[in-house]
């Protein structure tokens, strides 16, 4: 579907620790997103990226970090991960034809 | 600062009556405009788009939107709705073709009955 996959399908953290979350492609597509999905906000953009080492935030990035260090994978990091931060992440590319392809995403559970 | 409403949370139809899901944006100017639709515990699959041109767009499931400049509106619509269209359903704006930083709504549940 698209070629975009993320890992891992499903996680349980503790407050306070590190956790990454990856995005993959296959098709050589410039940009990439992260979302986050919630009960009652939708879908919120926490940063995206528009090339090889080139990211920017979205308007939810607070506590998130992200890195591109080839075009294929975009990785979406939680510092120090908090309760708040429990959550559905998608991620997403922009095909020729545009608008998204989504990945399948990762469901966070933070405790 | 683009943005989206839809207004219905939730809409119960019953199987093969017709459904008009609403949404509402805020941008200033020509927006691109999606419709996305998740099944229970799925991704987001694209339901159909607008970018330009005729402002009545054809999707995929039997779907199709009507874009309505003076009512800043983007709304969803099937003549008869099936019961595997129970999902939420999603409208998103962007600013341009590329990179679109996609704004989306707060999702309308559908309920579909026998």
């Amino acid at each position: 579907d698209a070629g975009i996959t993320q890992s891992p399908r499903h996680k349980v953290t503790e407050t306070g620790t590190p956790v990454t979350l990856r995005c993959h492609q296959t098709e050589n597509h410039r940009y990439m997103y992260w979302y986050r999905q919630d009960p009652g906000h939708g879908l919120r953009l926490i940063h995206y990226s528009y090339g090889v080492k080139d990211t920017d935030k979205g308007e939810v990035s607070d506590g998130y970090s992200v890195s591109r260090s080839k075009t294929e994978d975009f990785l979406l990091t939680l510092e120090s991960a908090t309760s708040s931060q429990t959550s559905v992440y998608f991620c997403a590319i922009t095909p020729a034809d545009g608008g998204y392809t989504f990945g399948s995403g990762t469901r966070l559970t933070v405790v | 600062a683009q943005s989206v409403t839809q207004p219905d949370i939730h809409i119960t139809v019953s199987e093969g009556a017709s459904l008009e899901l609403r949404c509402n944006y805020s941008y200033g100017a020509t927006p691109y405009l999606f419709w996305y639709v998740q099944s229970p515990g799925q991704g987001l699959q694209l339901l159909l788009k607008y970018f330009s041109g005729d402002t009545l767009v054809q999707g995929i499931k039997g779907f199709e939107a009507e874009f309505k400049r003076s009512q800043s509106s983007f709304n969803l619509r099937k003549p008869s709705v099936h019961w595997s269209d129970a999902a939420e359903y999603f409208c998103a704006v962007g600013p341009y073709f590329g990179n679109e930083k996609l704004t989306f709504g707060t999702g309308t549940r559908l309920t579909i009955i026998p």
